[in-house]
């Protein structure tokens, strides 16, 4: 059982708009903007989507975007493409008297 | 170009011990934390480990704390995780991973992945 709980699976037909959410707790996901988000095609490195929570790094496409309320995250992709059918992981950065990253258990995409 | 090269994995007996080592390149390793991320086949992401910039500080997720170990060479610009007293539930890819960017708020996203290296426990 992951720490940080993600659907199993979403889907969209190219164009619509997704959003893939992301559940934790007052100790991770709502008591820091610590979050990340990952794009995860099979056999292939992780790559890095969204950072502290809304925040996208250079080269990836505005389609992405991410926001918090409370201890749940979520992740939207619109304009669905092809190329966007991946698994999702959410993270989380916790501090319980140590430090740690916490994963979301990943949600697969599926375009439809 | 900025890269990570993971090496080490293979197949090893349950209780045997492993180091996986992870080459980087490409920018200046000597100033970024770094961490380990393992993947279970058909399974989701697992953090592992994270280590500081100069090592003077280590996380361990509770599923591998007392039994695995990581550390860096600054001057080799490698990092490494040493595996003791290997399960079968460590059964995955390895992958290390940067954070994107240096201060302690930058710790917690990771920008840049190395491949991965296989390791398999299994009698």
């Amino acid at each position: 059982q992951s720490a940080l709980t993600q659907p199993a699976s979403v889907s969209g037909s190219p164009g619509q708009s997704i959003t893939i959410s992301c559940t934790g707790t007052s100790s991770d996901v709502g008591g820091y903007n610590y979050v990340s988000w990952y794009q995860h095609h099979p056999g292939k490195a992780p790559k890095l989507m969204i950072y502290e929570v809304s925040n996208r790094p250079s080269g990836v496409s505005d389609r992405f975007s991410g926001s918090k309320s409370g201890n749940a995250a979520s992740l939207t992709i619109s304009g669905l493409q092809a190329e966007d059918e991946a698994d999702y992981y959410c993270t989380s950065y916790r501090s319980d008297g140590t430090l740690r990253v916490l994963f979301g258990g990943g949600t697969k995409l599926t375009v439809l | 170009q900025v890269q990570l090269v993971e090496s080490g994995g293979g197949v090893v007996q349950p209780g045997r011990s492993l180091r996986l080592s992870c080459a980087a390149s490409g920018f200046s390793f000597s100033s970024y934390g770094m961490h380990w991320v393992r993947q279970v086949p058909g399974k989701g992401l697992e953090w592992v480990a994270l280590t500081w910039y100069d090592g003077s500080n280590e996380y361990y997720a509770d599923s591998v704390k007392g039994r695995f170990t990581i550390s860096r060479d600054n001057s080799k610009n490698t990092l490494y995780l040493q595996m003791k007293s290997l399960r079968a539930e460590d059964t995955a890819v390895y992958y290390c991973a940067r954070p994107w960017g240096y201060d302690y708020a930058d710790y917690w996203a990771f920008d840049i992945w190395g491949q991965g290296t296989m390791v398999t426990v299994s009698s």
